[in-house]
């Protein structure tokens, strides 16, 4: 089994819908973080979290919010969802090591907004 | 802010051919620096990093040596192979929460 698993895969979704992408992982690491990947941009850092109580916004946190159930689950959710949302979406792990840890991502999920 | 800025692909090489990637950043302070591997259908993974100047990282016949001088990390690799074709992707974290700053990720593809 992956170490980090994003359910779903893919996702086609109609323009004003909620979705919910999730994000379990079996790590033990504290730090969880969403990032978007879009071609030619690379991928931007949209919420990051490093325990249950702990939410920070990253770079591009508008139209999103994300829930921290547990230590090992991350959702990110598109409270309206818009067609400019379509991207793919990796969720990621690291350490406490500070910086220089490495981080672990997902298999990604691929959303398209119609 | 930070940034990262890497050659433009898609880039393709014959198999044994010689690959450079180039990467240049700008940060403050003294940031690690990190290239990352996509295969199609799959998530990021590491490959290698450098986290002070003059590290050279190396894996899997890849090196990238960070340059503070020239603010790169350039990604070589000798002899490429057909397994080798993926998207490359050059990072950088700037403080201690891990967080990634990208480059837009170069393709590499190598034909047999």
């Amino acid at each position: 089994d992956a170490d980090v698993t994003q359910t779903p895969r893919n996702r086609i979704t109609k323009t004003g819908k909620r979705i919910m992408l999730e994000c379990s992982q079996t790590k033990g690491h504290d730090r969880m973080y969403w990032y978007r990947q879009d071609p030619g941009l690379g991928l931007r850092l949209i919420y990051y979290s490093f325990d249950v109580k702990d939410i920070n916004k990253g770079e591009i946190s508008d139209g999103y919010s994300v829930s921290r159930q547990a230590q090992a689950k991350f959702s990110l959710s598109l409270e309206s969802a818009i067609p400019n949302q379509t991207a793919l979406y990796f969720c990621a792990t690291s350490d406490s090591l500070g910086g220089a840890a490495e981080a672990f991502f997902g298999q990604g999920t691929r959303l398209t907004v119609v | 802010g930070d940034s990262v800025t890497q050659m433009e692909g898609p880039v393709t090489l014959s198999e044994e051919a010689f690959l450079t990637i180039n990467c240049t950043y700008t940060a403050t302070g003294y940031p690690s620096l990190f290239w990352y591997v996509q295969y199609p259908g799959e998530g990021l993974q590491l490959l290698l990093k450098a986290t002070k100047a003059d590290d050279k990282g190396s894996n899997k016949g890849f090196e990238a040596t960070y340059r503070k001088e020239t603010t790169s990390f350039h990604l070589e690799k000798g002899s490429v192979q057909v397994s080798d074709s993926a998207v490359y992707f050059c990072a950088l974290s700037s403080d201690s929460w891990g967080k990634l700053q990208f480059g837009a990720g170069t393709q590499v593809v190598v034909t047999p």
